[in-house]
């Protein structure tokens, strides 16, 4: 199979620990998201990597989070100090770039977050 | 303002029939793609179906297309033939701005409609 893929699937933590999520993304895709998504709620984006440069952050992502692309393939997204209002699905995506269907997103399965 | 909007927060469909989820948008930019995702209660985002600002044509994927009305600002996405398996929440997006023009352009998700498909 080579769509995105994530680990782990489920989480469950107590307030304080931090917590780091991996995400692999379609290998010839040089796009990458992170995405939160709360019950009954769309995904809302967090940030945003073109190869291994972060681009984009969105205001949701406060100082105890964290992500990475070090070598433009996989990405790690950490929070440090959870809280319970990071309980949330975290969503990763991919996408080309390519102009029409190419930017399309494609998701992996999501890392649930339960936060204790 | 919200950019997509889903007014229908829950849809029921007798199987084999077809079913039509509401979206419209709000952009005042010219180039922008509009995508619809299914979200089974396992919680992966699929992608359905993606139509351009730009396309002549409504895109059709198999047993779904999307009805794009440009001036009215509205994508819905038609489901013909319904089955059990499309019973899951389904999501709009928008993405503003052109492609591979550098930096990023934003995806904005709508709130999303459960579909339940009976037998």
């Amino acid at each position: 199979d080579t769509g995105v893929s994530q680990d782990p699937r489920h989480k469950i933590t107590k307030r304080g620990q931090n917590v780091t999520f991996r995400c692999d993304p379609i290998s010839e895709h040089n796009r990458l998201y992170w995405y939160r998504q709360t019950l009954g709620q769309g995904p809302e984006f967090l940030t945003y990597f073109q190869n291994e440069a972060q681009l984009e952050k969105s205001r949701l992502l406060s100082d105890r989070f964290s992500a990475e692309r070090p070598k433009g393939s996989f990405s790690t997204l950490e929070i440090q100090r959870t809280e319970q209002g990071d309980s949330a699905m975290y969503l990763c995506a991919s996408s080309s770039g390519d102009r029409g269907q190419g930017e399309t997103q494609y998701f992996g399965p999501g890392t649930r977050l339960l936060v204790l | 303002a919200q950019k997509i909007t889903q007014t229908q927060p829950g849809m029921f469909v007798q199987e084999k029939e077809a079913v039509t989820l509401d979206c419209t948008y709000d952009t005042s930019d010219p180039s922008y793609g509009l995508f619809w995702y299914k979200q089974p209660s396992s919680g992966e985002m699929i992608f359905l179906i993606y139509q351009g600002s730009y396309d002549q044509q409504n895109a059709t994927e198999g047993r779904y297309s999307l009805n794009f009305q440009k001036a009215r600002k509205s994508a819905n996405l038609v489901i013909s033939a319904s089955q059990l398996g499309d019973s899951a929440m389904y999501f709009c997006a928008m993405r503003e701005g052109l492609v591979n023009s550098g930096g990023y352009q934003k995806v904005t998700f709508g709130t999303g409609t459960k579909l339940q498909v009976i037998p």
